[in-house]
């Protein structure tokens, strides 16, 4: 009963190109999501959201786009850069403690 | 620094003992959150504090697990009879807005 999902545990990219992490959820009540990413020894640090009264938010190179009918969000990154290589977390925030259903990670390799 | 820090980086224990975990969050920060990351998986919610109470303990795996917070500040985990199965990385998070948690570097924790 995993509500929050990241299908691809691992992405392999070339550096200049474009990284697309996806993410499904179940619960239709969820309304807002967020992207963290974790390097090794380290806790994940905030990199990106978005609440589900928009469909996109861009920060930079981080672009997130959420289709509600779908149910599916994906995180862009472009152009792709080696410090990028790390473990992605797709969140939602599940009521209003704050609390945050994790999918499995995604682990981003991107290639010099 | 001023981020979350987390005591110890790592905790070795024989299986039956038990073992307390501690989390010094951002100051100011209000909430805070313990969630665990077993090997290969996602981060999965363990307990939210918003101050000294606790108004959310549903990730709690068992009654082996209690958490406490004083002076809503320093939280303490407290796994007691520790099993193999509670290997993971505990990580603690804290907030003063509730959609943007920052999380400590975790508690590496192996149960022999």
């Amino acid at each position: 009963d995993q509500q929050v999902k990241q299908n691809s545990p691992s992405l392999s990219v070339q550096e200049g190109r474009i990284s697309i992490l996806n993410c499904d959820y179940t619960n239709s009540m969820f309304d807002y999501f967020l992207w963290y990413k974790k390097y090794p020894a380290e806790g994940p640090t905030f990199l990106i959201s978005i609440s589900s009264i928009k469909d996109k938010n861009e920060d930079g190179r981080f672009t997130v786009f959420l289709n509600k009918s779908a149910k599916h969000l994906s995180l862009h990154i472009v152009p792709s850069q080696p410090g990028d290589s790390a473990v992605y977390f797709c969140a939602s925030l599940a009521g209003n403690t704050g609390k945050l259903i994790f999918g499995q990670g995604t682990t981003l390799q991107v290639k010099p | 620094g001023a981020g979350v820090s987390q005591s110890p980086s790592n905790k070795v224990t024989e299986k039956g003992k038990d073992v307390e975990l501690r989390c010094d969050p951002i100051s100011g920060h209000t909430a805070l959150y313990w969630y665990r990351q077993s090997l290969g998986q996602g981060l999965e919610f363990l307990i939210y504090f918003q101050g000294n109470s606790a108004p959310d303990k549903s990730g709690l795996p068992s009654d082996r697990f209690s958490a406490e917070r004083t002076g809503g500040s320093v939280s303490t985990l407290t796994i007691q009879r520790t099993q193999q199965e509670d290997s993971a990385v505990y990580l603690c998070a804290s907030s003063r807005e509730v959609n943007e948690q920052f999380f400590g570097p975790g508690t590496r924790l192996t149960v022999l």
